[in-house]
């Protein structure tokens, strides 16, 4: 079985300041890993992804995101932030042929 | 291609009644998930299907039904609605993953319930 923790349900930050947003995950296979965000009353959009190869991704609006395995993390991270980026953040993995298993989200608020 | 559609965006339902939540795809996605968010539990796994014919069920299947007639459709039903299903429901499609192929989920825009 997989699963997915991401370590806050609420980060704020200041706008232009950097952020990171934790996850980390549990499986016993290979995995793919996601970011997916969500802006208020939509659905979700892929933010990146990591299938193999280079542990660093980059993704759309600015964001990236390492791949560690020793630590089975994926952590988002976003050099300076915008009003814009306020929205939920949800970390999803799967081994393939598998469904998606999510996080709980994190908040992302962004204070001007 | 309008991707994965879902219909209605709204509904509100009274304890006991029955509806069915559709979803349709036009990317030829052998793969459709149904999931509900709930606050502060992230999106849960009530179906899903890996081609027209097979469905299987998730995390939370109970008091769900699916069927996937096509490839295009995967319709959720809820029998006899209950206030516990109050959520957000999302539908999404992937194309089967091979060697060097992405699984990338692409999701509809979510159907809204109330049970009351």
């Amino acid at each position: 079985a997989q699963s997915v923790t991401q370590l806050d349900s609420q980060v704020p930050v200041f706008e232009e300041a950097p952020v990171e947003l934790r996850c980390n995950y549990s499986s016993s296979v290979s995995v793919y890993l996601f970011w997916y965000v969500q802006y208020p009353n939509q659905g979700l959009q892929l933010l990146l992804k990591y299938l193999s190869g280079s542990t660093l991704v980059k993704g759309i609006n600015g964001f990236e995101a390492e791949f560690n395995k020793s630590q089975t993390s994926f952590h988002l991270r976003k050099p300076s932030v915008h009003i814009s980026d306020t929205a939920e953040y949800f970390c999803a993995v799967n081994s393939g042929n598998t469904p998606l298993v999510f996080g709980k989200g994190t908040r992302l608020s962004v204070i001007a | 291609n309008a991707g994965v559609t879902q219909t209605p965006k709204f509904q509100v339902l009274k304890t006991g009644q029955s509806m069915t939540l559709q979803c349709a795809q036009d990317m030829n996605h052998e793969y459709m998930s149904w999931y509900r968010q709930d606050p502060g539990m992230g999106l849960r796994l009530i179906h899903y299907s890996v081609g027209a014919g097979i469905t299987d069920q998730g995390e939370v299947p109970n008091g769900y039904n699916v069927s996937r007639s096509t490839t295009e459709d995967f319709p959720l039903r809820l029998l006899s609605a209950a206030p516990s299903q109050t959520s957000v429901y999302f539908c999404a499609s992937s194309q089967r993953a091979t060697s060097g192929r992405v699984n990338e989920q692409f999701f509809g825009p979510g159907t809204r319930l109330t049970v009351l």
